[in-house]
């Protein structure tokens, strides 16, 4: 099956910091990337989708000059949590849709990362 | 906006017995996709079964199967047979059939431990 990869897969950083975190589809090409958050027993929380070249769209309530999401090709996306606080640790979990039209309907997801904020 | 309701927070079974998670939903559209992830300790989803809601025949994958009723907006998930591997979240999901853009929409996860 399809594989996604997410890097780190943990990070631990001071108050204040910015972290990237990129999430890589490795064998397909993904017209469209979703970033979650995912807070301990809870389930995934939708932060944005960002299509290839084009500007992310963001959820209601998620900052998007706090988390910038860029999607430079089909392959690649990352999530930058800038300055980043406490309340910002969490698990980040990327997903990616494949382009091919006969398996357009299924998301292959990321190992997640979590981030710990000092 | 669809939403997706699983209303078994925690669930436990015994080992090699079956156990049914459920599920509904609510949408207007006609045609869309329906989906259940596991979510081991690991915390890497990975896909159990999926449904298409033009199919009358309900999924099967193994020691998994759904019982989708359409018209009760209902979906839910059968695990056979049952396995300590298979202690883990578990994620009812719905996708427009039209995807586009459009993410999943989860619902809040159901706790299954399996017991020896």
């Amino acid at each position: 099956g399809a594989v996604v990869s997410q890097h780190p897969s943990w990070v631990i950083c001071k108050s204040g910091t910015s972290v990237k975190i990129e999430c890589r589809s490795l064998d397909f090409q993904a017209t469209t990337m979703f970033w979650y958050r995912q807070f301990p027993k809870q389930s995934l929380m939708l932060m944005a989708t960002s299509n290839e070249g084009s500007k992310a769209t963001y959820e209601q309530g998620v900052e998007k000059d706090k988390f910038l999401i860029n999607h430079a090709s089909l392959t690649l996306s990352t999530l930058t949590v800038t300055s980043a606080h406490p309340e910002d640790s969490s698990f980040y979990i990327c997903s990616a849709r494949d382009r091919s039209p006969d398996i357009n309907n299924e998301q292959f997801f990321g190992p997640g990362t979590r981030l710990t904020v000092l | 906006a669809q939403t997706v309701t699983q209303s078994q927070p925690e669930m436990s079974v015994q080992e090699a017995e079956t156990v049914t998670l459920s599920c509904t939903y609510d949408t207007s559209e006609n045609n869309y996709y329906l989906f259940w992830y596991k979510q081991p300790p690991s915390r890497q989803m990975i896909l159990v079964i999926r449904q298409e809601a033009y199919k009358q025949q309900n999924a099967t994958e193994n020691r998994f199967s759904v019982n989708f009723q359409k018209a009760a907006k209902s979906f839910s998930l059968k695990i056979s047979d049952s396995q300590l591997g298979d202690t883990a979240m578990y994620f009812c999901a719905f996708m427009s059939y039209f995807s586009g853009n459009t993410p999943l929409v989860f619902g809040k996860g159901t706790r299954l431990s399996v017991i020896a």
